[in-house]
């Protein structure tokens, strides 16, 4: 079964827009990450936080962490046509890695 | 730093047939997993290896999949007999152990037709 929850599945943004793409969860976690899939490529990954960890930034990208309502959000700066793609969150639960649906961001030129 | 390889990256078969999957984790990584990752949807883990011992292998239909991890390095996921939902891209993957990042191979494309 998958353990995390992306919300919305699809979002249509234009370039230079912000992209906001959340992820809830089930049960308690280790740490949580964010890849990226390009159509018909693997995944890549972009930032992991640790459950006592509230904020993580990485260039462009920002992800929170809220342990009580058990959710997680990646933020998208100033986003460009080549940010286009699948967004998946990842939740460690301490056996394995378990991923959600993903979110499909399209970023209109 | 090579990456996750995997092979081949394409296959086609017919159902009932069987096909099998190799993978060559970044060397030196401990865990090792394969994921199932129908289109649209997100990945699905069938089992996951550290080392050569199985951690996880709750979600592989046992009756039809089987993978192993010869010396703790490469592996090989196999399907027999195959049958249409099993058209999927699978993918390999690879962290130095179970904390950490993990890397994922560009996957191999299953259609069962």
């Amino acid at each position: 079964s998958q353990q995390g929850e992306e919300d919305p599945q699809a979002l249509s943004i234009q370039e230079g827009e912000n992209a906001t793409m959340n992820c809830s969860y089930k049960t308690s976690i280790n740490n949580l990450q964010w890849y990226r899939q390009n159509s018909g490529r693997g995944l890549v990954h972009l930032i992991l936080i640790r459950s006592n960890e509230r904020e993580k930034h990485s260039g462009r990208l920002r992800v929170t962490l809220d342990t009580s309502k058990k959710s997680s959000s990646l933020l998208i700066t100033a986003s460009r046509a080549a940010d286009t793609a699948s967004y998946f969150c990842a939740t460690d639960a301490g056996n394995d890695m378990r991923f959600g649906a993903g979110t499909r961001l399209t970023v209109k030129p | 730093e090579a990456g996750v390889a995997q092979s081949p990256r394409y296959k086609i078969i017919e159902k009932r047939q069987s096909v099998a999957f190799w993978c060559n984790p970044i060397s030196g990584h401990a865990t090792l997993y394969w994921y199932q990752q129908i289109l649209g949807q997100g990945p699905k883990l069938l089992i996951q290896f550290q080392n050569n011992g199985v951690v996880d292998d709750s979600q592989l239909p046992k009756d039809r999949f089987s993978a192993e991890r010869l010396k703790g390095v490469d592996s090989t996921l196999k399907i027999q007999p195959a049958k249409l939902e099993d058209s999927a891209v699978y993918l390999c993957a690879s962290s130095p152990d179970r904390v950490h990042t993990i890397y994922f191979g560009e996957g191999s494309w299953l259609t069962v037709v």
